[in-house]
């Protein structure tokens, strides 16, 4: 049984940025939030993870309020090949996926 | 680097029959996991190996079900007596595995398994 909750779908324009945010009510002290990207017919990709606070790679932003009950993803000025299944992951292992976030990116 | 591949991409089967699916992971990484993930779905956790050894098998859904990792490397996921419902992508996903950190899991492009 997935631990998150996220949107089911999202739209954006080109260029726009996007955030998805998901809910971990019930993050246990040692958790970890990872995100992981789908494109169609490929395996899911790791994108980010964080603790606390706020992480930034080139790809995205992870916002973690102190509470750790929830999470941003945020992506910068999307492009439409952006367009993918984005899931949110209390990091486990294994990893247990929910259904994820469709986000589609409009030009 | 070489990323994980599966074999076959592709597998049509009849009811009944037994199919059998191959994962290399990335060369090093001691942790191999085995995913099952149908349409509209997120990927379903089927089985862990560290090293040769079966952490976690909770995932498999029967007896029908198995997996080996003989000599800590390469991967295949046996299904015996296939039924319609195993029809699926099968993911596998290797990951580094060092005791007190978090590591990535790079993941396949799966095997799509037709079961007639």
């Amino acid at each position: 049984l997935a631990k998150t909750t996220q949107p089911i779908s999202m739209d954006s324009y080109e260029g726009q940025e996007v955030n998805i945010t998901c809910s971990h009510n019930n993050i246990a002290t040692n958790d970890y939030i990872t995100w992981y990207q789908q494109f169609p017919s490929q395996g899911p990709r790791f994108i980010i993870q964080g603790y606390k606070t706020k992480v930034t790679n080139e790809v995205a932003s992870l916002f973690i309020p102190a509470d750790r009950k929830s999470s941003t993803l945020s992506l910068p000025r999307v492009s439409l090949s952006d367009t993918a299944v984005y899931y949110c992951l209390v990091d486990d292992t294994p990893l247990v996926f929910g259904k994820g976030t469709r986000l589609s990116v409009i030009a | 680097g070489a990323g994980v591949s599966q074999t076959p991409s592709n597998k049509v089967t009849e009811k009944g029959k037994y199919v059998e699916l191959r994962c290399d992971p990335i060369s090093g990484h001691t942790a191999l996991y085995w995913y099952r993930q149908s349409l509209g779905q997120g990927p379903e956790f089927l089985i862990y190996f560290q090293g040769t050894g079966a952490a976690d098998d909770s995932g498999l859904p029967n007896d029908r079900f198995f997996a080996v990792r003989p000599e800590g490397s390469v991967s295949t996921l046996k299904i015996q007596r296939t039924e319609r419902g195993d029809s699926a992508v099968y993911l596998c996903a290797s990951s580094l595995s060092l005791a007190g950190v978090r590591h990535e899991q790079f993941f396949g492009p799966g095997t799509r398994l037709t079961v007639l």
